[in-house]
């Protein structure tokens, strides 16, 4: 079946610095693409929806700015954590989604991001 | 490798128990969870097993024996709310989790 992944699975990181989070499909060509974060026993929440080649379209409360994504190709988008802080630390994890009839969304298996 | 699986689309009637199964083969075991999630919305948290037995929580149920490497989800007094896709998910030994493909609920009155 389909597979997404994310690369890294996880970092520490220094309070200050950007982080960026890959994430991939790997068989499959993806139209769009979600960022969650989610944290301990928590839904996961909607962070950013991301087409290729277009801007990504952020939800009400997420920081822009802060949270830089980019749609590359259809097989790959980022996201990066600028200037992290500590309360940035959490579960991120990115979905991706086919297109045609039958439209199917995969998740990745998440980046766990501490900022110390 | 890792795998997940479970059904991929079940009927049910409104009013009614409907159980979807979840097994899987992953390298390490830190809990299953299992998510609602309705079309074009983020997925909603159910519940999280560590421990084999059930966990109950209103209309809704989960399952977990380890040593099969089973889980299932127990959904009762079926409302058409209810209609949505149902996702298993284990976390690994390395805290990643992997994901099933989702089971889509079709509720009928």
């Amino acid at each position: 079946g389909a597979v997404v992944s994310q690369h890294p699975s996880r970092v520490i990181c220094k309070s200050g610095t950007s982080v960026k989070i890959e994430c991939r499909s790997l068989d499959f060509q993806a139209t769009t693409m979600f960022w969650y974060r989610q944290f301990p026993k928590q839904s996961l929440m909607l962070m950013a929806t991301s087409n290729e080649g277009s801007k990504a379209t952020y939800e009400q409360g997420v920081e822009k700015d802060k949270f830089l994504i980019n749609h590359a190709s259809l097989t790959l988008s980022t996201l990066t954590v600028t200037s992290a802080h500590p309360e940035d630390s959490s579960f991120y994890i990115c979905s991706a989604r086919t297109g045609g009839v039958q439209e199917t969304q995969y998740f990745g298996p998440g980046t766990r991001l501490l900022v110390l | 490798g890792q795998n997940i699986d479970q059904p991929t689309e079940m009927t049910a009637t409104e009013g009614a128990i409907v159980q979807i199964n979840c097994t899987y083969q992953t390298s390490g075991f830190n809990g299953l969870f299992w998510y609602q999630q309705h079309a074009g919305e983020a997925p909603t948290f159910l519940s999280y097993n560590v421990l084999d037995g059930l966990e109950e929580k209103g209309r809704f149920s989960s399952f977990l024996s380890r040593s099969k490497g089973y889980s299932y989800l127990l959904l009762k007094e079926l409302q058409m709310k209810d209609s949505a896709s149902y996702l298993c998910a284990v976390m690994d030994s390395n805290y990643q989790l992997i994901w099933g493909a989702g089971t889509k609920l079709i509720i009928k009155p």
